[in-house]
């Protein structure tokens, strides 16, 4: 099973609310990350958590907060966020993550949430 | 800073031709090498991964090749078809400092073959 799985699919949402985007792999991958991608522009790293643990924040604004309840699971939580922020978001994991030198590393994509911010 | 340039923007070519899309990046100290193909508003499909030793990888129509030392990569995809009509993207997996590593991704080269 080579897949990563992203929930929902689509999501709308006003300003003022609170939604989450979930995503999940059962390939044994211990690096999990978060990319945000603009019409027609190259995905752009957000987060990366590495074991669990949160081990890069791209100078994302607080209005995403990511979660990694398990090693299966990566969350992120959205809360005010502004029509700018309407993108696609891809979820991806790879093996053994950003910490270890010289390690072929392949990461795997899911297939995006589409998200649009009213 | 590692950036990725990929040449050209867009290519539209008939079908059963065969084409090369190039990848270009500053930094040669990278770990691997990536094609991605990403149809619109969906995620992205790992194509070939070069490791920084190797010289190229195939699969099928398509062939990878890098040059390290020169920053460059190509893909050449055989005997096109419109179903390989899609966006292309590099990505080099590289140091970026504080001790992580990160993909950096060119722009992409969106393709189109015309039946």
């Amino acid at each position: 099973d080579t897949e990563v799985t992203q929930t929902p699919k689509h999501l709308v949402m006003g300003m003022t609310n609170k939604k989450s985007l979930k995503c999940e792999q059962h390939m044994g991958h211990r690096a999990m990350y978060w990319y945000k991608q603009k019409a027609k522009k190259p995905p752009e790293l957000m987060f990366v958590y590495s074991y669990e643990k949160l081990s890069i924040n791209e100078s994302v604004p607080s209005r995403f907060s990511p979660e990694c309840p398990n090693s299966s699971l990566l969350n992120l939580h959205l809360h005010a966020l502004q029509p700018e922020d309407s993108a696609l978001y891809l979820c991806a994991s790879s093996q053994v993550g950003a910490r270890l030198a010289g390690v072929t590393d392949t990461q795997y994509f899911g297939p995006g949430t589409r998200l649009t911010v009213l | 800073k590692q950036e990725v340039t990929q040449i050209p923007a867009a290519l539209s070519v008939p079908e059963g031709e065969n084409l090369v899309l190039n990848c270009s990046f500053t930094d040669s100290a990278i770990y691997n090498l990536q094609w991605f193909r990403q149809d619109p508003g969906k995620g992205l499909t790992s194509l070939l991964l070069i490791q920084s030793s190797q010289r190229e990888q195939t699969s099928g129509r398509l062939n990878a090749s890098l040059d390290k030392s020169s920053g460059r990569s190509t893909l050449y995809i055989a005997a096109s078809q419109p179903g390989d009509s899609a966006t292309y993207l590099c990505a080099v997996y590289a140091y970026s400092g504080a001790g992580s590593y990160q993909l950096t991704f060119g722009k992409g080269t969106k393709l189109s073959v015309i039946p």
